[in-house]
């Protein structure tokens, strides 16, 4: 079974320019996540989708990120304009559902590292 | 706030022994508990999950759970040098529509041949 695909590996842009992620999840996972790491720290949720709507975007600061999910499978992440502060690697993961007891099991894609200089 | 609390480590144990990974959380309502682990530059891998008080083994992996006392706990035998990664605790969210993973920092373990 394959797993969670993520690109670029690896991105580095100045201050101020914009960048996008993309994410393809696990076949058959409804359910789409995308974290941010910071060094140091464990992830912090962007968001979730249940299919290609949104569940939960609290945490998403909107003002310079968004994010889709067109036809429930594949997902971007834009940031415009980027900060320094926004210099993080940002997971992806799937799962089958979310709700549910034994329907959570979260499985992560290899990561963006974004350095914005 | 609901919090999920780590020792940030390093966690540093001989190879062959056991280490004991430790967490605890402030959602009393919480029913599922997950621990992932974090090779450096690499994301994070599902280990194990717990849903019920005690034990649950899988190989050399041991989860422990204690609702009671909020407490849940990795333990990993005969430890590798291959071991050696974060250990990063999460607990689902006891209420809500959508209950979300409350992540820990994680703890650094190191184990020495």
């Amino acid at each position: 079974e394959a797993g969670v695909a993520q690109s670029p590996r690896y991105k580095i842009i100045e201050k101020r320019q914009s960048v996008a992620f993309w994410c393809n999840p696990i076949s058959g996972h409804a359910t789409l996540y995308w974290y941010q790491q910071i060094l140091g720290q464990g992830p912090k949720l962007l968001i979730q989708f249940q299919n290609n709507g949104v569940v939960d975007d609290s945490q998403l600061p909107k003002d310079r990120f968004s994010a889709e999910r067109l036809k429930g499978v594949d997902s971007t992440l834009k940031i415009q304009p980027a900060k320094l502060e926004d210099s993080a690697v940002y997971l992806c993961a799937s799962s089958l559902v979310s709700i549910g007891r034994g329907a959570y099991e979260q499985y992560f894609g290899p990561g963006t590292r974004l350095t914005v200089t | 706030q609901k919090e999920v609390e780590q020792n940030s480590g390093p966690l540093s144990v001989p190879e062959g022994a056991i280490a004991s990974l430790n967490c605890t959380y402030s959602d009393r309502g919480s029913q599922s508990f997950f621990w992932y682990r974090q090779y450096s530059g690499k994301s994070p891998e599902l280990i194990m999950f717990i849903y019920s008080n005690g034990d649950k083994e899988d190989g050399r992996f041991t989860a422990q759970l204690n609702k009671a006392s909020q407490y849940v706990s990795l333990l990993i035998r005969d430890s590798q040098p291959s071991d050696s990664a974060t250990y990063l605790c999460a607990v689902k969210e006891g209420a809500g529509n959508n209950r979300k993973l409350i992540w820990g920092l994680g703890t650094s373990l190191a184990v020495n041949p």
